[in-house]
């Protein structure tokens, strides 16, 4: 089992809809969950974090959060075709090492 | 120019052949980590340096890959006797807030290794 896992994808949204994207992990000592975004051929963007169950909101970004379940996702509203992106989930382990999910690739349809 | 720079951008190199890039990290940032990052997959974790020492090194990294921070700046990252299967994006990362919980990596641009 790995560690962090994600759908790869691709995940296709029309314009304007709600994507989803969601990411699971196996250590239950995790302290905090991460969210990157990759454009191809980029080095990842930290666009979300989260440390606490519920939901914490950034504009059109909302990354939940439920470690009784060992889960987290990402939601991003109003998609947009610039958000065609891969998304890294990635958890924090104690001691500071990122561990990364394979990505799941998003694609906007204008 | 106050991000991670890394250099090179590219690097081609025949199998065989040792290799070096080289890492700047943010300024006030203390910790340096090194990923590796293949086609459809996620950054796997190679190594990360707190100030200048070496704290941990990922179990997949063969004695081949040696890593240096020698004064709590810059880092390099060394490759010896490349094969084919260390072609990959070879990203650095910093962060301030060492081994907190909202302890956050900014990553550089990395470096594209092909070994022909």
């Amino acid at each position: 089992q790995k560690e962090v896992e994600q759908n790869s994808g691709p995940l296709s949204v029309p314009e304007g809809a709600i994507a989803s994207l969601n990411c699971t992990y196996s250590d239950r000592g995790s302290q905090s969950f991460f969210w990157y975004r990759q454009y191809s051929g980029k080095s990842p963007e930290l666009i979300m974090f989260i440390y606490s169950n519920g939901d914490k909101e950034d504009g059109r970004f909302t990354a939940q959060l439920n470690k009784a379940s060992q889960y987290v996702s990402l939601l991003i509203r109003d998609s947009q075709p610039s958000d065609s992106a891969t998304y890294l989930c990635a958890v924090n382990k104690q001691g500071g090492k990122l561990i990364f999910g394979q990505g799941t690739e998003l694609s906007v349809k204008p | 120019d106050t991000g991670v720079s890394q250099n090179p951008r590219h690097k081609i190199t025949k199998r065989g052949q040792n290799v070096t890039f080289r890492c700047d990290p943010i300024s006030e940032h203390n910790r340096l980590y090194w990923y590796r990052q293949t086609l459809g997959q996620g950054p796997e974790f190679l190594t990360y340096f707190q100030n200048e020492a070496q704290l941990e090194k990922s179990r997949l990294l063969s004695d081949r890959f040696s890593a240096e921070r020698p004064k709590g700046s810059f880092s390099t990252l060394e490759i010896q006797r490349t094969e084919q299967g260390d072609s990959a994006m070879y990203l650095c990362a910093s962060s301030s807030n060492a081994g907190q919980a909202n302890e956050k990596l900014f990553f550089g641009s990395g470096t594209q290794l092909s070994v022909l």
